[in-house]
């Protein structure tokens, strides 16, 4: 059973590129989240996604961010006009149940804003 | 909101004794779950080890334990026999039990983490 699969696993963007992201949960669930850590610190929660529904955006940048889980395929993070301070690895997380007890995490993708 | 605090920002071990990182919390609910996830080089996040706030028992993996002290708000993960392969950071952290609350109720509240280093 593949786990959650994320790509690419390192990006280079320059500023005001755009970056996309991809996550694809595990077989069978239904409820992404993402997590963004900058270097040296925690992950912090950014957005809980559900089939065609944003659920929690809360930690969500106002700006230039966005994010979507569509009826096929996998979620996307979009981070229009990048700047340097969005270099960070964004880890994609899924479970089966709504607030599901466990989130199983992906490898993460690695942004590098030049 | 919920707060997660890792006071240990490095530990050492030798390899086969024992470890103890610190977790401690800080929230107004009374049911939650809380998580020991471990991130080796690789940077992948792993779960250790998992405890449901409203069981007294103290959760255990084979050689992770944990010392849930509800009312001190206090989740500490012991390491027994360490391990080359432990050396990792560790992350504490938090989730809310109430599944209803859409809101809020799914997201994990991570700690800073603690690097653990693995002495042979």
């Amino acid at each position: 059973n593949a786990g959650v699969m994320q790509n690419p696993r390192h990006l280079v963007r320059r500023r005001g590129q755009e970056a996309r992201l991809r996550c694809s949960p595990m077989k069978g669930h239904s409820h992404v989240y993402w997590y963004r850590q900058l270097p040296e610190e925690g992950l912090k929660f950014m957005v809980y996604l559900q089939k065609e529904n944003i659920i929690d955006e809360s930690g969500m940048p106002k700006e230039r961010f966005s994010a979507e889980f569509p009826k096929e395929g996998p979620s996307i993070l979009r981070i229009q006009q990048v700047v340097r301070g969005d270099s960070a690895a964004y880890f994609c997380a899924s479970s089966r149940l709504a607030g599901g007890q466990v989130q199983y995490f992906g490898p993460g993708t690695r942004l590098t804003v030049t | 909101a919920q707060t997660v605090t890792q006071s240990q920002p490095e530990m050492s071990v030798q390899e086969a004794e024992t470890v103890t990182l610190s977790c401690t919390y800080d929230t107004s609910e009374s049911d939650y779950y809380l998580f020991w996830y471990k991130q080796p080089p690789s940077r992948q996040m792993i779960l250790v080890i998992r405890q449901e706030a409203y069981k007294q028992q103290n959760a255990t993996e084979n050689r992770f334990s944990v010392n849930f002290q509800k009312a001190a708000k206090s989740f500490s993960l012991k390491i027994s026999d360490s391990q080359l392969g432990d050396a990792a950071m560790y992350f504490c952290a938090y989730r809310s039990y109430e599944i209803i609350k859409e809101t809020s109720g799914s997201r994990l509240t991570f700690g800073e983490g603690t690097q653990l280093t693995v002495n042979p």
